[in-house]
């Protein structure tokens, strides 16, 4: 079993909302990514979780605000995003840090008016 | 730092052929894992075929397989036998084994052509 979920698919909010990507897996892996991808561009990474600590921020915005509430769950805050924030969040997951391969999720299409 | 360099942004093959992406990579580092993901119009990263820098054998899954060339930095996809469902976006990506850190390409987007 090598999924990854993430809640929710679609989500549309204006710039003054505060909102919540989720992303979940029961792989038994214990690092964890946020990545960003703008449409017809590679994913960019965000977040990494290792051991349910934080390891890597790519200098993100601090309008983004990662959680890491268990081994199985990562959730990216959103506060006051801009429009150019819209894209594609992709979560992903690995065996441990930096060895094994990541497993992505379906993503969250994320549109900001 | 590390960068991955796809040099074709568009591929086309005719359905039951051959085609091979190409990527190169630079790095200074001895100890690293190169992955090919494939991105459907569904947007689902999908892993495709990885494979580990000390491992001089080139890595094979099914109809995909590898030209994993480390003096030349340089890591081919062959698809073989090409079927309509492989179309899709085609990322290379490179990861150190000393981080977490993973950089991808810029993608090549493959048409099957029936």
């Amino acid at each position: 079993d090598t999924e990854v979920t993430q809640t929710p698919k679609h989500l549309v909010m204006g710039m003054t909302n505060k909102k919540s990507l989720k992303c979940e897996q029961h792989m038994g892996h214990r690092a964890m990514y946020w990545y960003k991808q703008k449409a017809k561009k590679p994913p960019e990474l965000m977040f990494v979780y290792s051991y349910e600590k934080l390891s890597i921020n790519e200098s993100v915005p601090s309008r983004f605000s990662p959680e890491c509430p268990n081994s199985s769950l990562l959730n990216l805050h959103l506060h006051a995003l801009q429009p150019e924030d819209s894209a594609l969040y992709l979560c992903a997951s690995s065996q441990g840090p930096g060895i094994e391969t990541q497993y992505f999720g379906p993503g969250t299409r994320l549109l900001v008016l | 730092a590390q960068t991955v360099t796809q040099s074709q942004p568009e591929m086309s093959v005719q359905e039951a052929e051959t085609v091979t992406l190409s990527c190169t990579y630079d790095t200074s580092e001895s100890d690293y894992y190169l992955f090919w993901y494939k991105q459907p119009p569904s947007r689902q990263m999908i892993l495709v075929i990885r494979q580990e820098a000390y491992k001089q054998q080139n890595a094979t899954e099914n109809r995909f397989s590898v030209n994993f060339q480390k003096a030349a930095k340089s890591f081919s996809l062959k698809i073989s036998d090409s079927q309509l469902g492989d179309a899709a976006m085609y990322f290379c990506a490179y990861r150190s084994a000393y981080n977490n850190d993973m950089r991808f390409g810029a993608g090549t987007r493959l048409t099957v052509k029936p």
